[in-house]
């Protein structure tokens, strides 16, 4: 079985400061890694995603994550965060070729101006 | 295409009554999924159908609970009876497993149950 830990509830940063949220995994087997966005009052939107090559990987709106097989990590970053930032992160996992997908408790980032 | 479409999206219902969620996927998807959303808990896997067949409820709480899928076209999830602990958000979610694919999840049904 699998498990993810996000070892940070919430996250208060400024503007323009550089940003990482933390993400540990826990599996036996092969796994895809993803990163979801949630707004307020929306449903969750997937933000990036590990799933073979490349360990490093990009959204198209300046976040980036490096899946790290050693330390069963996949942190997100941006170098230079945007009020319109402000959103619960999720990480996620799921077994290569399975149906799962599991989520971590989320952390609640904040950008103040 | 409209996205993953769940109705009624606030439900306010007294203990003991019965509380039936909608879904209807992405038309073409072949899986869907279940889960709830506290603050408590975070975000639950309650159950997950392939090809309209249940795959694993190991995540539905109890017998309260109980969810079927009678076409690709939509799923309900009913609790009966309701507790004021069901309160949560429910979120539907579609993909297309082929391995990897990412999730698309509906806005998300909040229930009050008091």
């Amino acid at each position: 079985a699998q498990s993810v830990t996000q070892l940070d509830s919430q996250v208060p940063v400024f503007e323009e400061a550089p940003v990482e949220l933390r993400c540990n995994y826990s599996s036996s087997v092969s796994v895809y890694l993803f990163w979801y966005v949630q707004y307020p009052n929306q449903g969750l939107q997937l933000l990036l995603k590990y799933l073979s090559g490349s360990t490093l990987v990009k959204s198209i709106n300046g976040f980036e994550a490096e899946f790290n097989k050693s330390q069963t990590s996949f942190h997100l970053r941006k170098p230079s965060v945007h009020i319109s930032d402000t959103a619960e992160y999720f990480c996620a996992v799921s077994e290569t070729g399975g149906f799962k997908t599991i989520f971590g408790a989320g952390t609640r980032l904040f950008v103040k101006a | 295409d409209a996205g993953v479409i769940q109705s009624p999206r606030h439900e306010v219902t007294e203990m003991g009554q019965e509380v039936t969620l909608r879904c209807k996927p992405i038309s073409g998807h072949n899986s869907l999924f279940w889960y709830r959303q506290t603050m408590m808990r975070g975000l639950e896997l309650l159950i997950y159908f392939n090809n309209n067949v249940p795959i694993d409820d190991s995540g539905m709480p109890e017998d309260r609970f109980s969810a079927k899928m009678p076409n690709a076209s939509f799923s309900t999830l009913k609790i009966q009876p309701s507790e004021p602990r069901d309160s949560a958000v429910y979120f539907c979610a579609s993909s297309f497993r082929q391995g990897g694919e990412k999730l698309f999840f509906g806005s998300g049904t909040q229930l009050s149950v008091l």
